[in-house]
C-alpha cells in the first residue's frame, strides 16, 4: 500500500521553462514534506520541505506547494537547468516521528 | 559537511550467504537509518535507530537484521541472501529531524 504516490515517472522539460513535479499521499497523519534529489550514483540529497500548517515554501528557484484537503503537493523549479536533470523523490513523515516515507520518484530530463 | 560513507560500492555475493552492509556517519548523529531502492517502488525503509543497541522495524523488515554496536556505525545484515534482495541499498542518518543525510548507496546483486 503506497502512502506517497508519485505518479508520473518521468518528466521532460525545455531549459528555462516551468518543471511540476506531482506528489500525492493518503494519510491524513502526515504533516512534513520534504523533496529530495537524486543524481545517479549518489544518496538523495535534502532540497526543500514544507510543514502542514503552510502551504507554501520557496527557496531560490524551487517552490513546494502543499493542498492538504487534496492530499497533494507539488514542487515547482522556476527556470529549470540542465544541471536539474535526476530522480526527484517527495517524502512525508507524521509529527515528531522521524520516520519518512518516500513515494516512487519521477526522472526529470532538462534539454536544451 | 556530514559524510555518510558506505564500505562498497558495488557487491556480488551467492545465495545463502551471510552479508554485512556498513554505513559509518561522521556527525554524531543520533538516527540512522536503511533504505532499499528499486525501480518502480522508490525507497523503502527497513530498519532504523535512535541510539546505540536500539532498534526498529521499518516497513520491509524480513530477511534483515542490523547492528549498532557504536553510535556512529549502523550495519545492515543479511542472514541469507536471496535474489530478491538484489537492490541498491542506501544507508542515511539524522540529528534528531526529518532531514535525512544519506551515503551513496551500496548496489547488491544476488546470483
Amino acid at each position: 500500500d503506497q502512502q506517497v504516490k508519485q505518479n508520473s515517472p518521468s518528466l521532460s522539460v525545455q531549459e528555462g521553462r516551468i518543471s511540476i513535479l506531482n506528489c500525492d499521499y493518503t494519510n491524513s497523519m502526515f504533516d512534513y514534506f520534504l523533496w529530495y534529489k537524486k543524481y545517479p550514483a549518489e544518496g538523495p540529497t535534502f532540497l526543500i520541505s514544507i510543514s502542514s500548517i503552510k502551504d507554501k515554501n520557496e527557496d531560490g528557484r524551487f517552490t513546494v506547494f502543499l493542498n492538504k484537503s487534496a492530499k497533494h503537493l507539488s514542487l515547482h523549479i522556476v527556470p529549470s537547468q540542465p544541471g536539474d536533470s535526476a530522480v526527484y523523490f517527495c517524502a512525508a513523515s507524521v509529527y515528531n516521528t522521524d520516520k519518512l516515507i518516500f513515494g516512487t520518484g519521477t526522472r526529470l530530463q532538462v534539454f536544451p | 559537511d556530514v559524510k555518510v560513507t558506505q564500505s562498497s560500492r558495488y557487491l556480488v555475493k551467492r545465495t545463502g550467504e551471510k552479508v554485512f552492509l556498513e554505513c559509518v556517519q561522521d556527525m554524531d548523529h543520533e538516527n540512522m537509518f536503511w533504505y532499499r531502492q528499486d525501480p518502480g517502488l522508490g525507497l523503502r525503509l527497513i530498519y532504523f535507530s535512535y541510539d546505540v543497541k536500539m532498534k526498529e522495524k521499518g516497513d520491509i523488515p524480513e530477511g534483515y537484521s542490523v547492528s549498532r554496536e557504536k553510535k556512529e556505525r549502523f550495519s545492515l545484515i543479511l542472514e541469507s541472501a536471496s535474489t530478491n534482495q538484489t537492490s541498491m541499498y542506501l544507508c542515511a542518518s539524522a540529528d534528531g529531524g526529518e532531514k535525512l543525510f544519506f551515503g551513496s548507496g551500496t548496489q547488491l546483486s544476488v546470483l
